[in-house]
């Protein structure tokens, strides 16, 4: 089944402490972006992918790093996690830009406290 | 400043009862217009893409129309169903390949 499938669906963890949210798609997209979503803001993106080592900064990469060493996997990376921070994440994927639709993960539900 | 807004914020409606819902955007140049589903504790899905020689496209009970000189979007539900009830997510893309998202219209479909 074509899928985005993101790890951990919950977490959560103590301020200061790194995590890594991982993303892998199994549609060879080329495509793929990382986004923040909460209340009364909507969706926010915080980097994203061209293709294999090609990264770009979104709306919002403060606090965040990211890789793309394979294809198929986008990392989140939070290498100091503050309260700010607690969100609902997705990772999304498509096959270039232009027409693609963007297809999601089920997203992820980051606590830090 | 490139801008997508929606309206209402959110809805509630009786099951079987029609509803539309609004999408003003000041993307320019403009690419296309997607809309977007979210279920409660999923990730969005896609319903259709509007560019910009279509006024009209429909997909199942949805239907999306277009205003491009407007810059104006809707999506009317016809007969809602439970199922119905979710975030409406619209997102425009700029021919510079930048999408900017709304913030979505939450829609209630009551009993």
């Amino acid at each position: 089944e074509a899928q985005v499938t993101q790890n951990p669906r919950y977490l959560i963890t103590v301020t200061g402490k790194k995590l890594t949210v991982t993303c892998s798609q199994n549609m060879n997209h080329e495509y793929m972006s990382w986004y923040r979503q909460d209340p009364g803001l909507g969706l926010r993106q915080i980097y994203y992918s061209m293709n294999v080592e090609v990264t770009d900064k979104g709306d919002v990469p403060e606090g965040y790093k990211v890789s793309r060493k394979e294809k198929r996997n986008f990392p989140l990376i939070l290498e100091s996690p503050s309260p700010n921070q607690t969100s609902l994440y997705f990772c999304a994927s498509s096959p270039g830009q232009g027409w693609s639709p963007l297809h999601f993960g089920n997203g992820t539900r980051l606590t830090v406290t | 400043k490139n801008q997508v807004e929606q309206s209402p914020q959110s809805l509630i409606i009786l099951e079987g009862k029609n509803c539309t819902l609004q999408c003003n955007y000041t993307v320019s140049p403009f690419s296309n217009l997607r809309w977007y589903k979210q279920d409660t504790g999923r990730g969005p899905v896609s319903l259709t893409i509007m560019t910009f020689s279509e006024n009209t496209k429909s997909n199942g009970r949805y239907t999306a129309t277009l205003d491009a000189d407007t810059k104006q979007s809707s999506l009317h539900i016809t007969a809602s169903q439970l199922s119905d009830s979710a975030s409406y997510i619209c997102v425009v893309r700029g021919r510079d390949d930048k999408i900017i998202f709304g913030k979505g219209t939450r829609l209630h479909i009551l009993p």
